[in-house]
């Protein structure tokens, strides 16, 4: 059964704080995102990484940054957090190519005070 | 424009009717389509993928329409369980991305 792992399902911050969200998968994919999802907006793509040590800016990376030093475990920053940045965040992975379905791990709320 | 297009309802429907989604998408040269299913705070996951020929899957049916640029989802005999957001998506061309739609709430009713 395929499965991504997200390192929590809640997640209290205060401004300007580092901030580490951890996903791990466990079915070998090559490809690896990060999503954040707000009301009224959907998912909109973070950051991309379709190898190790590889990434790429979705449409919405600023205030984050990425790290993926082994395959099956993409990790997200946020240097220094936000208010703004106060989301679900939705890890998710599929083998190379799009036309492949993404699996999601079951996300992380993350709250900024 | 935005890249992919949905009304965001919901649409409350009683059990047993069918409903039918629609959702346009602005570049022509997407290839791959797909619906996802997310339930109430919960992770999205693949309902179907979207072929050309049109695919049905049980109870599900998907129609692409190139030239008009839009996806539809039908769902006939509409279940309780059927309650939940449903999500158009389409691929980036050119990327190993994909664009979600906001999302279309469907609530059925007994």
């Amino acid at each position: 059964d395929v499965k991504v792992t997200q390192s929590s399902r809640y997640l209290v911050k205060r401004t300007g704080e580092k901030v580490f969200l951890e996903c791990v998968q466990d079915m070998d994919h090559e490809n690896m995102f990060w999503y954040r999802q707000d009301p009224g907006l959907g998912l909109r793509l973070i950051y991309f990484s379709y190898d190790v040590k590889m990434k790429e800016k979705g449409d919405i990376p600023e205030g984050y940054s990425v790290s993926r030093e082994k395959k099956e475990r993409f990790s997200l920053i946020l240097e220094s957090a936000s208010t703004n940045q106060t989301s679900m965040y939705l890890c998710a992975s599929n083998k190379a190519g799009a036309s492949y379905e993404q699996y999601f791990g079951p996300g992380t709320r993350l709250t900024v005070t | 424009r935005k890249e992919v297009e949905q009304d965001p309802g919901p649409f409350n429907v009683p059990e047993g009717a069918t409903v039918a989604f629609n959702c346009t998408y602005s570049n022509s040269a997407s290839q791959s389509f797909f619906w996802y299913r997310q339930d109430c705070r919960k992770e999205p996951k693949l309902l179907m993928s979207v072929y050309s020929s049109g695919n049905e899957d049980g109870r599900f049916t998907a129609q692409l329409n190139r030239a008009s640029q839009y996806i539809s989802l039908l769902i006939r005999d509409s279940k309780l369980s059927d309650s939940a957001t449903y999500l158009c998506v389409v691929n980036r061309p050119g990327f190993q991305k994909l664009v979600f739609g906001t999302g279309t709430r469907l609530l059925v009713s007994p």
